[in-house]
């Protein structure tokens, strides 16, 4: 099976601390996404990567950035925390063209106080 | 972007009762798939459905892609259905979620 990992489960924050997030997959997909899910509004896009060095936008990127140096790590950085960006981070990751979907890291609450 | 409605937003029911939960969504998509959050936080996939109807065990899943909604069935319903439900759709490779069903199976 493959497997996302999230490093951290839970993670406690200042404002304006850099934040970075780390996700790492084991089985070789192209793909890698961030979301954030905060209740009532679901998971939302924030960044995702097709390949080594390439980002797109997701649907709510202002106040993160995302680093692929290599393929199977997808970091999300918060340049600057805020206290609304306290929520619960989700990685995944699938494989181009793949009919199976994707695979979930099991997420990271992150509290900006 | 593609918007994804769920309803209901909440679902309680009894051990044993069967449900319906939908999901209605606004273009035409690749890939239809429903997920279970279970109360760990940890997204499971339930089904990769663009159309048609598939089943797994007490669950099951329609998709009606030229009415653009799909459905989830739970049956005989028990505690370890509760959690989220997604739908989730795909049109350019990244998926769009829906809000969720929160669904409390109480014995």
């Amino acid at each position: 099976d493959v497997k996302v990992t999230q490093s951290s489960r839970y993670l406690v924050k200042r404002t304006g601390e850099k934040v970075f997030l780390e996700c790492v997959q084991d089985m070789d997909h192209e793909n890698m996404f961030w979301y954030r899910q905060d209740p009532g509004l679901g998971l939302r896009l924030i960044y995702f990567s097709y390949d080594v060095k390439m980002k797109e936008k997701g649907d709510i990127p202002e106040g993160y950035s995302v680093s692929r140096e290599k393929k199977e790590r997808f970091s999300l950085i918060l340049e600057s925390a805020s206290t609304n960006q306290t929520s619960m981070y989700l990685c995944a990751s699938s494989l181009w063209g793949s009919v199976y979907g994707y695979t979930f890291g099991s997420g990271t609450r992150l509290t900006v106080v | 972007g593609i918007q994804v409605e769920q309803s209901p937003p909440d679902l309680i029911l009894q051990e044993g009762a069967n449900s319906t939960l939908r999901c209605n969504f606004s273009d035409s998509v690749n890939n239809l798939q429903w997920f279970h959050q279970n109360p760990w936080g940890q997204l499971i996939n339930l089904f990769y459905i663009p159309s048609g109807t598939k089943q797994n065990g007490r669950l099951s899943a329609t998709t009606v892609a030229t009415e653009r909604y799909s459905l989830l069935y739970i049956s005989s319903s028990q505690t370890t259905d509760s959690g989220v439900y997604f739908c989730a759709v795909d049109a350019d490779y990244k998926l769009s979620f829906g809000a969720g069903t929160t669904v409390t199976v109480r014995a």
